[in-house]
C-alpha cells in the first residue's frame, strides 16, 4: 500500500478561490508531515511541516495544512489563491527512523486568471 | 536560514560519459543526505540514502557502481553518474536532513541530458 497519496492529480482554481489539496498517509504511528511546492524547473521548496502539538499549521505565502489522525490526512489550504502558486505540490511523509521519506504523486495546481 | 545549493543546474554528457553532481547545505548540519531521481512524471525515485560515518545505502535498481556517492562532512555531499545513458536521464535532487529540526531541505536539482 502507498503510505501516501494525493488522490487529485490535477486541481485547476480560479484566482482569488480558495484552495484545498488532499493527502492521505499510512502510519499507525506518529508521523513526521511535509508539504512541499515544485514550481517549474526548480527542486523542492518546503511550505510547511507537521510534528505534534496544534494540528493546524502555519507555512508560507498564506499556507495552512490540517494534520488528522483519524482520518490519517494532512490537507494543504490556502484562502485565497494567487496565479504565481502554480506549481507541484508534494506531500511527504518520514515514518521510519532510518530516515526514509514517502512522497505521494503530488498535485498539479493550476490557478485561472 | 538553512539552505542547500545544489550545482550544476544543468548538465548535459554524451552518451557512455560520466558527470558529478554536487550538495553543499547552509547553515545547518546535514547528517544525512538522500539522493533522488524525478522522473518525467513526476514521481520520486530513491536512489541512496547517506548518513555520516555511516555506510551508504543504496535502492533497488541503483548501485555504487554506477551512482557512487561520497559524504566527507555534515556540509558536503557528491554523486556521479557513472557511464549515463539515456535511461539516466531526469532531475537529480539533493535532499539534506537537518536532524536538529527532523527537516529534509532540497536542492534546486541537477537536471541531466544524456546525447
Amino acid at each position: 500500500a502507498q503510505s501516501v497519496t494525493q488522490p487529485d492529480a490535477r486541481v485547476t482554481v480560479s484566482e482569488g478561490a480558495s484552495l484545498q489539496l488532499r493527502c492521505k498517509y499510512s502510519y499507525s504511528g506518529t508521523p513526521y508531515l511535509f508539504w512541499y511546492v515544485q514550481y517549474p524547473r526548480q527542486g523542492l521548496q518546503l511550505l510547511l511541516k507537521y510534528y505534534s502539538g496544534d494540528p493546524v499549521v502555519q507555512g508560507v505565502n498564506g499556507f495552512e495544512a490540517e494534520f488528522s489522525k483519524s482520518n490519517s490526512s494532512f490537507h494543504l489550504r490556502k484562502a485565497s489563491v494567487h496565479w504565481s502558486d502554480s506549481a507541484v505540490y508534494f506531500c511527504v511523509l518520514n515514518r521510519d527512523s532510518n530516515n526514509r521519506i514517502f512522497f505521494g504523486d503530488g498535485t498539479q495546481l493550476v490557478v485561472k486568471p | 536560514g538553512a539552505l542547500v545549493y545544489q550545482y550544476p543546474r544543468r548538465t548535459i554528457c554524451k552518451s557512455g560519459t560520466s558527470m558529478r553532481m554536487e550538495c553543499q547545505a547552509v547553515g545547518f548540519q546535514a547528517t544525512s543526505v538522500a539522493w533522488y531521481r524525478q522522473s518525467p512524471q513526476k514521481t520520486f525515485e530513491l536512489i541512496a540514502l547517506s548518513t555520516v560515518n555511516s555506510a551508504i545505502k543504496y535502492e533497488q535498481n541503483f548501485t555504487q557502481e554506477k551512482f557512487p556517492i561520497s559524504h566527507p562532512n555534515l556540509s558536503f555531499s557528491s554523486m556521479t553518474v557513472l557511464n549515463a545513458y539515456l535511461e539516466d536521464r531526469g532531475l537529480y535532487l539533493c535532499g539534506a536532513r537537518d536532524s536538529s529540526q527532523n527537516t529534509l531541505y532540497f536542492g534546486a536539482g541537477t537536471r541531466l541530458s544524456v546525447l
